[in-house]
């Protein structure tokens, strides 16, 4: 089983909303991800979780906070959004095995901002 | 730094046409490849992987091979489908938990 799944499918918030996505996996993997991606374009990472640590912040906004509160769980807190944060959300995990890890991808959160 | 770089689309083929998308990257070291496909509406799905010269991965028909003296992970399949109609992208792996992406490239099949 490679699943990785994501709620909500989609979203729609207001400027001045708060927010949370969520993803979760059962698959005993240490690393979890989460992208952004805009139409036409390939993901863009955003932040690493290792072993349930913030290993990597790829100089993202502080209006996006994530927090792992277990192994399985991964947030993505939204407060203050910009309409050009519209976009897919992507989730992804990974066993953490170096140079021969494989990420294993969610459906997405479809958000839109107004 | 690392890259990929993929064909530019859209590609169109009719229904049981010969596939090919080429993707040739640089790294330093020795990368895992991977192309994953996404369908409209979707997340991304992983369709291969190869970790090391001239492997090969191969999934639902498709085949891509590790070419490390041309830097190369082109993906083939022999007969398309009208359901293989997606985005793929390639992408390679050095470590360091960080994926990075082709532009991905976009496939039409028509029946």
């Amino acid at each position: 089983d490679t699943e990785v799944t994501q709620t909500p499918k989609h979203l729609v918030m207001g400027m001045t909303n708060k927010k949370s996505l969520k993803c979760e996996q059962h698959m005993g993997h240490r690393a979890m991800y989460w992208y952004k991606q805009k139409a036409k374009k390939p993901p863009e990472l955003m932040f690493v979780y290792s072993y349930e640590k913030l290993s990597i912040n790829e100089s993202v906004p502080s209006r996006f906070s994530p927090e792992c509160p277990n192994s399985s769980l991964l947030n993505l807190h939204l407060h203050a959004l910009q309409p050009e944060d519209s976009a897919l959300y992507l989730c992804a995990s990974s066993p953490g095995q170096g140079r021969l890890d494989t990420q294993y991808f969610g459906p997405g959160t479809r958000l839109t901002v107004l | 730094g690392d890259s990929v770089t993929q064909m530019e689309g859209p590609v169109t083929l009719s229904e049981e046409a010969f596939l090919t998308i080429n993707c040739t990257y640089t790294a330093t070291g020795y990368p895992s490849l991977f192309w994953y496909v996404q369908y409209p509406g979707e997340g991304l799905q992983l369709l291969l992987k190869a970790t090391k010269a001239d492997d090969k991965g191969s999934n639902k028909g498709f085949e891509a091979t590790y070419r490390k003296e041309t830097t190369s992970f082109h993906l083939e399949k022999g007969s398309v489908q009208v359901s293989d109609s997606a985005v793929y992208f390639c992408a390679l792996s050095g470590g360091f938990q960080k994926l990075v992406f082709g532009t991905g490239t976009r496939l039409l099949v028509s029946p």
